[in-house]
């Protein structure tokens, strides 16, 4: 079966400081790969999505950016953190149509 | 621009009864839509997908419906639990797109 992994689960941060959230699935194969953040009183915003190795678009101008350096593996970075940038971030992979989310990382920056 | 309505967005409910959560969404050209469960502080939980050729599907005591020419959707939950306590979310896939638009969710409470 598939599973999704997704690490760290909880990040403090201090303003200007650089992020790393990785995401990994197993179980399957050339997944559609995505990164949503969910903010207090906002909903979920899609914030980039990824169909292959490489192949990143981007929904929000942020200073946020992703990579697949790997079929299965998705990474959310920034170079340096706002306040703003506090959320609590998901990933998520799909096939044929139907969405899997993992358990996310609660980023709070200081 | 398609969006996506979720009322109420809290329900308080008494241990037992059956509810009704309500979706709805602008854009008649989806192309599945999904429901969803999140507990505090976790990720999403797939509940139902219903394809835009399907009027419902049910999985135990969940029964969702779809009604694409009245932008419209259904999620039925019989005889509730109070673990069944979570906010519930649906969220559209357009036509020719890998986006999915989230409603806000509605937040449940089934009180014991």
């Amino acid at each position: 079966s598939q599973t999704i992994h997704q690490w760290p689960a909880t990040l403090v941060q201090p303003v200007g400081s650089p992020l790393s959230l990785e995401c990994t699935v197993e179980g399957t194969s050339n997944p559609n790969l995505y990164w949503y953040r969910q903010a207090a009183g906002r909903g979920l915003q899609l914030l980039f999505y990824s169909v292959g190795i490489g192949q990143i678009s981007s929904e929000v101008p942020q200073n946020l950016s992703a990579s697949r350096p790997q079929d299965r593996q998705f990474i959310l970075s920034s170079k340096k953190l706002l306040l703003s940038d506090s959320g609590f971030y998901l990933c998520a992979w799909s096939v044929r149509g139907e969405l899997f989310f993992g358990e996310g990382s609660r980023l709070t920056v200081l | 621009k398609q969006e996506v309505t979720q009322i109420p967005a809290a329900l308080s409910v008494p241990e037992g009864e059956n509810l009704v959560l309500n979706c709805s969404f602008t854009d008649s050209a989806i192309y599945n839509l999904q429901w969803f469960r999140q507990d505090p502080g976790k990720g999403l939980t797939s509940l139902l997908l219903i394809q835009s050729s399907q009027r419902e599907q049910t999985s135990g005591r969940l029964n969702a419906s779809l009604d694409k020419s009245s932008g419209r959707s259904t999620l039925y939950i019989a005889a509730s639990q109070p673990g069944d306590s979570a906010t519930y979310l649906c969220a559209v896939r357009a036509d020719s797109s890998y986006k999915l638009i989230f409603g806000s969710g509605t937040r449940l409470l089934v009180r014991p």
